[in-house]
């Protein structure tokens, strides 16, 4: 079965860090972009960070440049985000989705920071 | 950045009758290879999205065939053909043309009268 799976999520404080995790299984993972979208309570998706699919390019919504920062072991098929200096702003669920076409997306991971 | 208008943005609808959603982007969604990135994507409650349709009318596997997508340039259409009680959610337009950033629509709000 074609999935991912997120992890990592949890409850920060403003400034802090917190590093997300994706597992990919069912799929050849090393042959497709990723992607991280997130979801802030009550709101609609807005697409986070692209990585290609040999972590040569890497694409940033301008709200988390230079503070997050995404990443992939495709020995471990897995995507990463690191999230850092994070913000009341960055609470969200966050998901994991297989790029460009996002056809392929994870439950999500809460992430909270208050 | 390419920004998605859809409208309504909430639509309550009658079990059987059809629905339709309009997502217009600020500019032409045609990519230089002549193909358009406009997909659709439905979340219903507590759930993640689910992509619907890709490439403006192409229909993932095991997507009903009472949704329908059409529309080219800037203005474009999902429509259900006969709501089902499963069809509660929210839908999403997303252009993946002009990136980055990818941008989605503001979401359009499908419940029951």
């Amino acid at each position: 079965e074609v999935q991912v799976v997120e992890s990592g999520g949890g409850l920060v404080q403003p400034g802090e860090s917190l590093r997300l995790s994706c597992a990919a299984s069912g799929f050849t993972f090393s042959s497709y972009w990723m992607s991280w979208v997130r979801q802030a309570p009550g709101k609609g998706l807005e697409w986070v960070a692209n990585i290609k699919h040999d972590g040569s390019e890497k694409y940033y919504v301008d709200s988390v440049k230079g503070r997050f920062t995404i990443s992939r072991d495709n020995a471990k098929n897995s995507l990463y985000l690191q999230m850092d200096s994070l913000r009341a702003e960055d609470t969200a669920v966050y998901y994991c989705a297989r790029a460009r076409g996002f056809e392929i997306w994870g439950q999500g991971t809460m992430v909270t920071v208050s | 950045d390419v920004v998605m208008t859809q409208s309504p943005i909430s639509l309550p609808v009658t079990l059987g009758q059809p629905a339709s959603i309009s997502c217009r982007s600020s500019q032409s969604l045609v990519h230089s290879n002549g193909n358009t990135y406009l997909n659709w994507f439905q979340q219903r409650p507590g759930q993640s999205p689910r992509r619907l349709i890709y490439e403006v009318s192409k229909r993932d596997s095991g997507v009903p065939d009472r949704f329908s997508g059409s529309g080219s340039g800037t203005d474009f259409t999902l429509k259900i053909s006969r709501v089902e009680a499963e069809d509660v959610g929210v839908y999403y337009c997303m252009q993946g043309t002009h990136w980055p950033p990818w941008t989605f629509g503001q979401g359009t709000k499908v419940e029951i009268k």
